[in-house]
Formats: structure tokens, sequence, C-alpha cells
């Protein structure tokens, strides 16, 4: 089945630790996008990247890093410069329009330790 | 400011009713408007996206309908069923040169059986 596939799906961070999540997709998709989700809130867009080896900062970038080597691959990095990490992590992807009919992942929750 | 307000900020019908989710935006310039359904724990979902230049698109159960002059769209879902218990979030795409999906906050729709 086609489809984001993220890793973990929990995941704790102890002070002063990098994390990096998963994002793999099977779809062929060009555009990859990373989401960050607070309760009660949209979503905010972390990074993105349109085509292999480019990524573009999105509107909550600080503390975050990626990589885009792959295409099937997006991983974030939550680096200890983000000071409030606790949320829920959303890849996905787009093989249409950029931004339209965006296929998510089931997600990673982030928790500090 | 590129904002999209919903509301309300959630719901609670009877199975078979109608529900009904209001979007409204401030930016002449989105060219794009999805609707996106998200169960607990899982990412969100496609339901239904719109173009400006169409004023109702249906499918199925699920009818969006759009009022350029107002700066407002709605989602309607007819025959409302206790699976359709989720979270939606309209959302809507700048266009030009940097394509942004900008998000709003969610509405928690509950269908009592």
């Amino acid at each position: 089945d086609g489809g984001i596939t993220q890793s973990p799906k929990y995941l704790f961070r102890k002070e002063g630790q990098n994390v990096t999540l998963s994002c793999e997709q099977n779809l062929n998709h060009d555009a990859m996008y990373w989401y960050r989700q607070d309760p009660g809130q949209g979503l905010r867009l972390i990074y993105y990247s349109q085509i292999v080896n480019d990524f573009q900062k999105g509107d909550i970038a600080e503390g975050y890093s990626v990589s885009r080597e792959k295409k099937e691959s997006f991983p974030l990095t939550v680096t200890s410069a983000q000071k409030n990490p606790t949320a829920f992590y959303l890849c996905a992807s787009s093989g249409g329009g950029f931004n339209e009919k965006l296929f998510f992942g089931s997600g990673t929750q982030l928790s500090v330790l | 400011q590129q904002q999209v307000k919903q509301s309300p900020q959630s719901l609670i019908v009877q199975k078979g009713g109608i529900s009904i989710i209001n979007c409204a935006y401030e930016n002449t310039a989105f060219d794009y408007f999805p609707w996106y359904q998200q169960f607990p724990g899982k990412g969100p979902a496609l339901l239904i996206a719109i173009r400006p230049d169409v004023s109702e698109k249906k499918e199925g159960r699920f009818t969006i309908s759009f009022n350029k002059s107002a700066k407002q769209f709605s989602l309607h879902i007819m025959d409302s069923q206790p699976g359709d218990s989720a979270t939606y979030f309209c959302a809507a795409r700048t266009q030009g040169g940097s394509e942004k999906l900008v998000f709003g906050k969610g509405m928690k729709l509950t269908v009592n059986p």
C-alpha cells in the first residue's frame, strides 16, 4: 500500500538531547512537509521540500533541522535549541500542485522527560 | 495577515442531523480551499476541496459552500453519523510564487447515536 510512514509513534526527549523523527513515503511525491500540531491549534509548518536536496523553512523552523537526500525520505531533527518540543509532529507529501492534496502520516508524539 | 478563522470550536449533533462548520478568511489571494478530517492519534486526511471559481462542491454527504464576496466557506455534513466524529480543519492556500497552506484551528465534531 502506498503511503507515508512515520516512526516512532512515541518519542521521549531528555533535556539537551537532539532527536530525529523519521518520515518515509512510497507515493513517488516530489514535495514533502513537516507540521507541528499542539492541542487546540491548527497545523503549523516547520519545513518543506519541493525536490531532493532542497528544502525551505516554514513558519516555525527555529530549533529544527531537516535533510532531503532521497526522494522517499524527509527526516526531522528536533534540536536542543527547541525549548518547547512537546507536540504531535506530522509529515506529509503531495504529488499534484504544491500544497494540494496532502497525504499525512500517522504522526509522532514527542514528549520531554 | 494570512489567517483562516474557524467556528465553532466544537459541535455536538445527533445522528442523522446536519453538521455545519464555518471558516472565514481575510486574504483575497487564496486560490484553493481544502477541508481535512482527523481522527484521534492519526494524521489528517483530505476530505474535499474547492477553488474560488465555483460556489459549491458536493461529494457524497459532504458539501463545501463558498461565498467569495463574504470571504467565507463552510462544510456541511448531511445525515451525520457517529463515524463522522472527528476534528475538522479548514485551510486556504495562498497563490503566487511561494504558496503557503494556512490552517484553521480545527473543530471537534461529536455525533451522538
